[in-house]
């Protein structure tokens, strides 16, 4: 059974302070794991998709990594608009090819 | 291009009652897939329908259900409600079954008392 794990659930930052976000899975063979960010009452909006281990990309403050056991999202000097609740969701190969979520994070940038 | 969207935003019904959620695609997608999200739970995955045709299923009973229509739009239905329906009802749209990217509507907010 495929399974995400996200650490920590919830994290408080001073704007400015950098730091990264955890995501560790486990799935047979993955076709491709991705980040989302949810605000609160709102739907997760799409980030990043990475497919192999050693690929990265960048979105503004953002940067996603991944290895064959977890990938990190940097969050390099937020911002107090970057607090949200990150989602990280793996997509195995083969079978249904429906993600599997983890729990998320909860990010809270104060001023 | 326009996002997915999500109709109604918000709901309020009482226990036993049915409710009918809507969901429009990113034009061009026709891989629809439903979730609920709650707190104790995060999001857990219902069904996911292509062309029309139901592809996966996740586990919940059957008083969940849902279609998707040829211009590839999409209802999910929930029958008999019970308090513990109470959830963000979130849509995603994909280009195919096995392609890389869901994208999310807003979501319907069903609170059942």
């Amino acid at each position: 059974e495929d399974q995400v794990t996200q650490s920590p659930e919830a994290l408080r930052l001073q704007e400015g302070e950098s730091s990264s976000l955890n995501c560790s899975y486990t799935v047979s063979g993955l076709r491709g794991l991705f980040w989302y960010r949810q605000d609160p009452g709102k739907g997760p909006e799409f980030l990043f998709t990475l497919y192999s281990a050693g690929e990265e990309k960048e979105k503004e403050r953002l940067k996603a990594t991944l290895t064959k056991k977890e990938s990190f999202l940097h969050i390099t000097a937020p911002k107090p608009e970057d607090s949200a609740t990150y989602l990280c969701a793996v997509q195995a190969q083969g079978g249904s090819y429906i993600p599997t979520f983890g729990r998320g994070t909860s990010l809270i940038v104060h001023p | 291009k326009a996002g997915v969207t999500q109709t109604p935003r918000y709901l309020i019904k009482t226990r036993g009652q049915q409710v009918t959620l809507s969901c429009s695609p990113i034009s061009g997608h026709r891989s629809v897939s439903w979730y609920q999200q709650t707190p104790g739970q995060g999001l857990q995955f219902l069904f996911e329908y292509f062309s029309e045709t139901q592809r996966n299923k996740g586990n919940f009973p059957g008083r969940f259900s849902g279609r998707q229509f040829s211009n590839s739009r999409s209802e999910m239905n929930v029958s008999t409600l019970e308090l513990g329906d109470s959830a963000l009802y979130l849509c995603a749209s994909s280009f195919r079954t096995d392609t890389d990217t869901q994208y999310f509507g807003p979501g319907t907010r069903l609170t059942v008392l």
